[in-house]
């Protein structure tokens, strides 16, 4: 089993709120992402880290932002969340820069904001 | 273009069927392949990596052809337990500067009784 976990494991929240969705490895990973996902459909990047103090923007815009304090964590923020922002949200994480490095997922978060 | 498609399906088939996925990647670049699963509301998971000679795990075997830029996945005598999403990952080069593992849409299986 991996050792990458992700809290809350679901959420309902009121619109204008801000979310802390904690993401946490223990495997020494370089690289962590974060990935969204509607129901039945395909995974959209929308931040990564390469390492400690390095983030960037995937492909999907997001107005969530990231921090890479430590290895071991990746916290995703939403300052003022909306209706529109209700998905799964996936974190993983994987070694650097070794080739055929698999990424190990989470459980995701569920966030329902309503 | 995306940089790794997918045919979205649906395929359904009957137990007991051979069925085999097939992705495309556009960056000739590429570094390393993967096939992952992922169950409805589920994480993905990693089904198998990809090598260059081919490579099998039980009833499933995965191919790269680097000079055509596909990947595919068989799976032999589909189990009802094989129904799933299946993603097809690629892990870009370091020289693209885009150094995110790439997801495919997935394609959907579902195994009949």
């Amino acid at each position: 089993e991996a050792d990458i976990y992700q809290t809350p494991r679901y959420l309902v929240i009121g619109t204008g709120k801000k979310i802390t969705l904690e993401c946490s490895q223990t495997m020494g990973h370089d690289k962590m992402y974060w990935y969204q996902q509607d129901p039945g459909m395909e995974l959209h990047l929308i931040h990564y880290s390469y390492g400690v103090n390095s983030t960037e923007k995937g492909d999907l815009s997001s107005e969530s932002t990231v921090s890479r304090i430590r290895t071991e964590h990746f916290p995703l923020t939403l300052e003022s969340a909306r209706p529109s922002h209700t998905s799964q949200y996936l974190c993983a994480s994987s070694e650097s820069p070794a080739l055929n490095t698999e990424a190990f997922f989470g459980q995701g978060t569920r966030l329902t904001v309503v | 273009r995306k940089e790794v498609e997918q045919d979205p399906g649906p395929f359904n088939v009957p137990e007991g069927a051979t069925v085999a996925f097939n992705c495309t990647y556009s960056n000739s670049a590429s570094q390393s392949f993967f096939w992952y699963r992922q169950d409805c509301r589920k994480e993905p998971k990693l089904l198998m990596s990809v090598y260059s000679s081919g490579n099998e795990d039980g009833r499933f075997t995965a191919q790269l052809n680097r000079a055509s830029q596909y990947i595919s996945l068989l799976i032999r005598d589909s189990k009802l337990s094989d129904s799933a999403t299946y993603l097809c990952v690629v892990n870009p080069s370091m020289d693209t500067g885009r150094r995110a593992l790439t997801f495919g849409s997935g394609t959907r299986l579902q195994v009949q009784p």
